[in-house]
């Protein structure tokens, strides 16, 4: 089955800095790659996600890199504010209605203000 | 965008009681819906995915025994989880996935499990 892998674990910066995160993929039948931001005792909400037509995805601050070949995507939140502070999570799935997502291990951000 | 609830958001219960929370699509019909579980500090584990009028597939290592799951209607899941232990105590949340062509699914807001 497939297993995502993320780094960092943890992961802190300064206000107005740049954070990222990694992750690979074992699946090269993945093709539809989400991130949550999940703040304590919350639900994940869906910040960015990318399929594997694009290689490269923005919204505003947030950004999302997929380098298939080498099954890996990565997020780049520019200039962190101290509410981007929560655990981040990437995601991997075989882009089907009904196919279920496999997490990888989770980023916790901290931004300092 | 589509929502889905949970509910309860959270319960106490005591060890050997079952307790069934409840996971609906409120805007959209899911054909599918998924179960996790979150361990404090850890990330969502996969239960088991929910087809609606059909029985639920459950991940490598879930007794699907001891966690009950229904989907009655495209529009309600509920897992029961039998025998409850304080092991058990986590954070569920169940997610759902609308039709074709979507692909991204929804989260519910989770229920707090306590099992004292």
């Amino acid at each position: 089955g497939e297993n995502v892998e993320q780094h960092p674990s943890t992961l802190s910066v300064q206000e107005g800095d740049s954070a990222v995160i990694k992750c690979t993929y074992s699946d090269s039948a993945s093709n539809y790659f989400p991130w949550y931001k999940q703040e304590l005792g919350k639900r994940p909400q869906l910040i960015i996600d990318i399929r594997s037509n694009v290689g490269e995805k923005k919204d505003q601050r947030i950004a999302v890199t997929l380098n298939k070949t080498a099954k890996h995507f990565s997020l780049h939140i520019t200039e962190t504010q101290p509410e981007d502070s929560a655990v981040y999570f990437c995601a991997a799935s075989i882009g089907a209605a009904g196919n279920k997502l496999t997490f990888g291990g989770g980023t916790r951000v901290l931004v300092k203000p | 965008g589509a929502v889905v609830s949970q509910h309860p958001s959270w319960v106490i219960c005591k060890s050997g009681t079952s307790v069934k929370i409840e996971c609906r699509s409120l805007d959209f019909q899911a054909t599918t819906m998924f179960w996790y579980r979150q361990f404090p500090k850890q990330s969502l584990m996969l239960m088991a995915t929910s087809n609606e009028g059909s029985k639920a597939t459950y991940e490598q290592g879930v007794e699907k025994d001891k966690f009950l799951i229904n989907h009655a209607s495209l529009t309600l899941s509920t897992l029961t989880v039998t025998s409850a232990h304080p092991e058990d105590s986590s954070f569920y949340i169940c997610s759902a996935g609308g039709q074709a062509p979507l692909v991204e699914q929804y989260f519910g807001p989770g229920t707090r499990l306590t099992v004292t």
